[in-house]
């Protein structure tokens, strides 16, 4: 399974934009980036996902880098319901590892009012 | 109108019980799993259906038997649960089509097991 790797926590202050890095330099041409994230006592959630362009939901956009080996999850206002644990996860479309995601440990984010 | 259902919500046993997990989902997918998240917080997979058949089966031990009578559903059976087994199981659905790579997975609100 490809690997990502996330800073273990980051902060922001409610209302302030948020830029969660993950660094995955083993990515393959095949290889999707999703990101969920998991609130206090809840499921994983998704978020978003890419293969090469930036993209874009009502929840946050993603930033892939030109040569994939890093993208960033970006929260344009930060809210205190955004607090979570925000997982960057590769996702082979390939037989094998169809429908496996592989979370890794994580970033934790703490937003303060 | 939950996508994504699990029963119990919490469920305390003693070492050597058999206990069984729930799972249904009403979003008409096709790939139903069981991910495990340990007391660190470290989220596995351990099993994957897709339309009843076992897809993925993460060396997980054979005291864990997942069943799926149809699309909707997929049980986790847990035979002489040890105290290790203590942790949060999710459940989580997906329509996993062409595009496998791109396919979200919705999951469920978790069973807290705690085994005594």
């Amino acid at each position: 399974d490809a690997k990502t790797t996330q800073p273990n926590s980051m902060e922001s202050n409610e209302e302030e934009p948020v830029h969660l890095p993950c660094n995955h330099s083993t990515i393959s041409g095949t290889d999707y980036i999703h990101w969920y994230r998991q609130l206090p006592s809840q499921g994983p959630e998704y978020v978003i996902h890419g293969l090469t362009s930036n993209v874009n939901n009502r929840m946050a956009s993603l930033a892939i880098a030109e040569d994939r080996k890093s993208s960033t999850l970006i929260l344009h206002r930060a809210t205190l319901r955004d607090a979570a644990v925000y997982y960057c996860i590769l996702r082979d479309e390939r037989g094998s590892t169809l429908g496996r995601l592989y979370f890794g440990r994580g970033t934790q984010l703490t937003v303060w009012p | 109108d939950t996508a994504v259902s699990q029963t119990p919500k919490y469920l305390v046993t003693q070492m050597g019980n058999d206990k069984s997990i729930k799972c249904e989902q009403n979003l008409g997918h096709d790939t139903m799993y069981w991910y495990k998240q340990d007391s660190k917080k470290f989220l596995k997979i351990m099993f994957s259906y897709n339309n009843k058949e076992l897809i993925i089966n993460e060396t997980v031990p054979n005291r864990f038997s997942p069943k799926s009578p149809d699309k909707a559903h997929l049980n986790l059976h847990i035979n002489s649960l040890e105290l290790g087994d203590s942790a949060v199981y999710f459940c989580a659905s997906s329509q996993e089509g062409v595009a496998g790579g791109s396919d979200t997975q919705y999951f469920g609100p978790g069973t807290r097991l705690t085994v005594l």
